[in-house]
């Protein structure tokens, strides 16, 4: 069964940083991308970044490109989201997704970005 | 205009069919995508459902009723998640995705109300 479980999230300042983590099992994790994807308070589904089984391809959205990065250690079953310069609308729950069909959901994380 | 566009809500009444759409916006071909189907409960993380691009290219979640099935309409350049004979547990938000030029689109979300 694939499990995922996020860590990480909390309260921070405008423009300040945040590191999410994601430990992955019940699964192949070296054999799968992985993505995060983000959910605001009362919203929809919004895609962040998604990196490949190898890691030698990574995507961002546009709204977190050049503030975001992904990474993942295929040994320790990980994949961490380092979110930096963060803004009020970055104010979300964090879902760490397994596969770029996204056929498994963690519980999620909750980052709250104050100014 | 966003990639992908559902109603916001409809509602079913218990053992009726349910339909719901996911418009691709003009320029791209739904005959030529992948169409992702997620539901989400209040307070729960997305779970998948299925995926369809053909009758000869499709896959179903995990777990997933057959009463949940998946197809496209050309002449509205949508795909089209059938929820046959809805139940009250059905009732939830149902979110539509594609891959699109090296990114993820998630369309809107359909809140979907079982009177």
């Amino acid at each position: 069964e694939v499990h995922l479980v996020e860590s990480g999230g909390g309260l921070v300042q405008s423009g300040g940083s945040l590191r999410l983590s994601c430990a992955a099992s019940g699964f192949s994790f070296s054999d799968y991308s992985m993505s995060w994807v983000r959910q605001a308070p009362g919203k929809g589904l919004e895609w962040v970044s998604y990196i490949s089984s190898g890691g030698g391809t990574i995507y961002y959205a546009d709204s977190v490109k050049g503030r975001f990065t992904i990474s993942r250690d295929n040994a320790k079953k990980s994949v961490k989201l380092q979110m930096n310069s963060l803004r009020d609308e970055d104010t979300a729950v964090y879902y760490c997704v397994r596969e770029g069909g996204m056929d498994g959901w963690g519980q999620g994380t909750t980052v709250t970005v104050s100014s | 205009q966003a990639v992908l566009t559902q109603p916001s809500s409809l509602s079913a009444s218990p053992g009726a069919s349910a339909s719901v759409t996911c418009t691709l916006r003009s320029g791209i071909n739904v005959a030529t995508y992948k169409i992702y189907w997620y539901q989400q409960k209040p307070g729960s993380p997305p779970q998948y459902l299925l995926r369809y691009k053909s009758d000869s290219d499709k896959h179903q979640g995990s777990g997933v009723p057959s009463r949940f099935s998946g197809s496209k309409d050309a002449s509205a350049n949508a795909g089209v998640l059938l929820i046959s004979g809805v139940q009250s547990a059905d009732e939830a938000d149902y979110y539509c995705m594609i891959w699109h030029s090296n990114a993820v689109a998630f369309g809107g979300g359909t809140k979907v109300t079982v009177l």
